[in-house]
């Protein structure tokens, strides 16, 4: 069963740093990965997918990056604001999970003013 | 442009109630996902429907069955309803054309509704 992990659980820093919030994957089989952000008790807003055959994807000032064979993705954020505040969930489709998507437990970012 | 809309928002039932979810996937959308998000939890895939047969299954309790209709929306129908089935129901929509077949997987997107949140007292 494909297994998603993301680190850190929790994150907290100031308004204006770049960050990096970190995805692995037990399966490489995959066919894609989304990111999501989900503010609390709410929907999942896409962020960005990168397709298997993709190294990295770009919205803003997010970027987004894929090594499907050793079982990682990356989401950079720069410059960041008190409004990127949310959990953020790594999904892949592929590897042993059809074609529904996995979810990764997400990581809690607090940007502080 | 047209999202995938899910009904009711909010749904308070007692145990042992019935419950049915409803979702309207994206025009043109040819399959389409649930997921269950219990509290502090990730989202966890129940079942898909591909051109209205079942698709794939996940952790979908018995209690629970889904149907797609002709109109391609489709309804998860809960029964015997449990203290632990309090959470949001996501549903997703994406144009998967043959699912089994590796070709279009990798460039799908699912899009996902508002979600359904479900209290059981």
């Amino acid at each position: 069963k494909q297994e998603v992990t993301q680190i850190p659980a929790a994150l907290s820093v100031p308004e204006g740093e770049n960050l990096v919030l970190n995805c692995s994957f037990t399966d490489s089989a995959i066919y894609n990965l989304q990111w999501f952000r989900q503010d609390p008790g709410k929907g999942l807003t896409s962020l960005l997918l990168i397709q298997s055959s993709q190294r990295e994807q770009t919205s803003g000032r997010l970027n987004a990056s894929l090594d499907k064979s050793s079982g990682r993705s990356t989401l950079y954020i720069a410059a960041s604001q008190p409004g990127d505040s949310a959990t953020y969930l790594c999904a892949v489709k592929g590897g042993n999970s059809g074609y529904a998507l996995n979810f990764g437990k997400g990581t809690s970012l607090l940007v502080t003013p | 442009a047209a999202g995938v809309i899910q009904s009711p928002r909010h749904l308070i039932k007692e145990k042992r109630e019935t419950a049915t979810l409803k979702c309207y996937p994206i025009p043109r959308h040819d399959t389409v996902y649930w997921y269950q998000q219990g509290p502090g939890q990730d989202p966890q895939f129940l079942i898909s429907f591909y051109e209205k047969m079942q698709s794939d299954k996940g952790s979908i309790p018995d209690r629970f069955s889904a149907q797609q209709f002709s109109d391609y929306h489709s309804e998860l129908n809960m029964s015997s309803l449990e203290l632990g089935d309090s959470a949001l129901y996501f549903c997703a929509s994406s144009y998967d054309r043959d699912p089994r077949s590796v070709w279009g997987a990798e460039f799908n997107e699912q899009f996902f509704g508002p979600g359904t949140r479900l209290t059981v007292l």
